[in-house]
């Protein structure tokens, strides 16, 4: 079993439409909890980045995080076409040595 | 606004053969990572630079793998000889520091084993 669990999808869905994309993990040492975001042919970029528990909004991204069930979410309202890409979630341990456990990553279409 | 570069983007050579990429992180930048990217998987951590020292290298295949950033500014990440299960995506990253900073990666280069 790997650290980190995510369903490759695909995940479609007609624009507008309110999106939730999840990660389980294994490892209860994570602390730090990101999203990026990958387009095709290009590098990850950095969406979000919550430590510990809560939620965290920013723009039409909110980022959830629930340690204890080891479960992540990241949800986006009024999906947009442009929002097609890959999703990919990482996670990393406290003290350690910051290098992100990333997930497989869910490929995300959103059709006009 | 400042990015990483990597060259080069595409890469298609014969199995044994050597290959080279580089990667220019963002200015200032004192850590430098080189990831692995199978494709539909996510990224997965060769080799870790702070300034010119490597930091991390536990999974680099240093049989056939090797890096090198002997400014502490570019790096090269080397591969001889190249196998069919090397292909895949090689991104660099960069961050201020190793502790809490965010990574910044760079486009990658596609390598094709044939």
């Amino acid at each position: 079993q790997k650290e980190v669990e995510q369903d490759p999808g695909p995940l479609s869905v007609p624009e507008g439409a309110i999106v939730s994309l999840n990660c389980t993990y294994s490892n209860s040492a994570f602390q730090y909890f990101m999203w990026y975001r990958q387009y095709s042919r290009k590098g990850p970029e950095l969406l979000m980045y919550t430590y510990s528990s809560g939620n965290k909004e920013d723009g039409r991204f909110t980022a959830q995080v629930d340690k204890s069930s080891k479960y992540i979410s990241l949800f986006i309202r009024d999906s947009q076409p442009s929002d097609s890409a890959t999703y990919l979630c990482a996670m990393t341990v406290s003290g350690g040595s910051y290098i992100p456990t990333f997930g497989r990553g869910t490929s995300l279409i959103v059709h006009p | 606004e400042a990015e990483v570069a990597q060259s080069p983007r595409y890469k298609i050579t014969e199995k044994s053969q050597a290959v080279a990429f580089w990667c220019d992180p963002i200015s200032g930048h004192a850590t430098l990572y080189w990831y692995r990217q199978i494709l539909g998987q996510g990224p997965e951590l060769l080799v870790q630079f702070q300034d010119e020292s490597v930091v991390d290298d536990s999974q680099l295949p240093k049989d056939r793998f090797s890096a090198e950033r002997l400014k502490g500014v570019d790096s090269t990440l080397k591969i001889q000889p190249a196998e069919l299960g090397d292909s895949a995506m090689y991104l660099c990253a960069s961050s201020l520091d190793r502790v809490t900073d965010t990574q910044y990666f760079g486009p990658g280069t596609r390598l094709t084993v044939l």
